[in-house]
């Protein structure tokens, strides 16, 4: 297995356009989670999900964030009319639910807004 | 969510044991001290998680103290790939699979 990938590995984009990431986990994997990192922190949490359902979204993911995972496979995070503080990096992890500890990330997406 | 206090920073030289504390005080009986490290312009990954014993990986040791208030991750013998930002997270045994709350971590650096 190749292990968490993510695409691209880096976006420039100008204030006010769309954005797609997309996260390809582990194949066996059936929980995936998106954290978001800005520069001198640790990474945070955004949302998760379980097979094809979203679980959970954090209160960052503000309604110009969508995320879906339409086949329990790959999933995708969008943000709409992007603003300059939506520069981050964007990282994914899977796991298994039955296991009891490690989540594997991916290398993430830097998105510079402009 | 339990608290947990780290070093910003910390230097260490090459081909030595390196300490990297971690302060846990409001720990409840059920969480697990885990760490993940964070090299430049990768994403994190996971080193090393325990209870109540101390634990060895090939990766590294993980010292919990008696009352569970403090850990230490030992790296036995430092490497410059060893240059990393190091996270001790704690999580609730009975949510396993639940989101990793990160703090800001220490950022280790080697002197060759």
């Amino acid at each position: 297995d190749t292990g968490v990938s993510q695409n691209p590995r880096h976006k420039i984009t100008k204030r006010g356009q769309n954005v797609t990431f997309r996260c390809d986990p582990i194949s066996e994997h059936n929980r995936l989670y998106w954290y978001r990192q800005t520069l001198g922190q640790g990474p945070e949490f955004l949302t998760y999900f379980q097979n094809e359902a979203q679980l959970e979204k954090s209160r960052l993911l503000s309604d110009r964030f969508s995320a879906e995972r339409p086949k329990g496979s790959f999933s995708t995070l969008e943000i709409q009319r992007t603003e300059q503080g939506d520069s981050a990096m964007y990282l994914c992890a899977s796991t298994q639910a039955e296991s009891t500890d490690t989540q594997y990330f991916g290398p993430g997406t830097r998105l510079t807004v402009l | 969510d339990a608290k947990t206090t780290q070093p910003n920073s910390m230097e260490s030289n090459e081909e030595e044991p390196v300490h990297l504390p971690c302060n846990h005080s409001t720990i409840s009986g059920t969480d697990y001290i885990h760490w993940y490290r964070q090299l430049p312009s990768q994403g994190p990954e996971y080193v090393i998680h325990g209870l109540t014993s101390n634990v060895n990986n090939r990766m590294a040791s993980l010292a919990i103290a008696e009352d569970r208030k403090s850990s230490t991750l030992i790296l036995h013998r430092a490497t410059l790939r060893d240059a990393a930002v190091y996270y001790c997270i704690l999580r609730a045994a009975t949510l396993p699979n639940e989101k990793l709350t990160f703090g800001t971590g220490t950022r280790l650096t080697i002197i060759p």
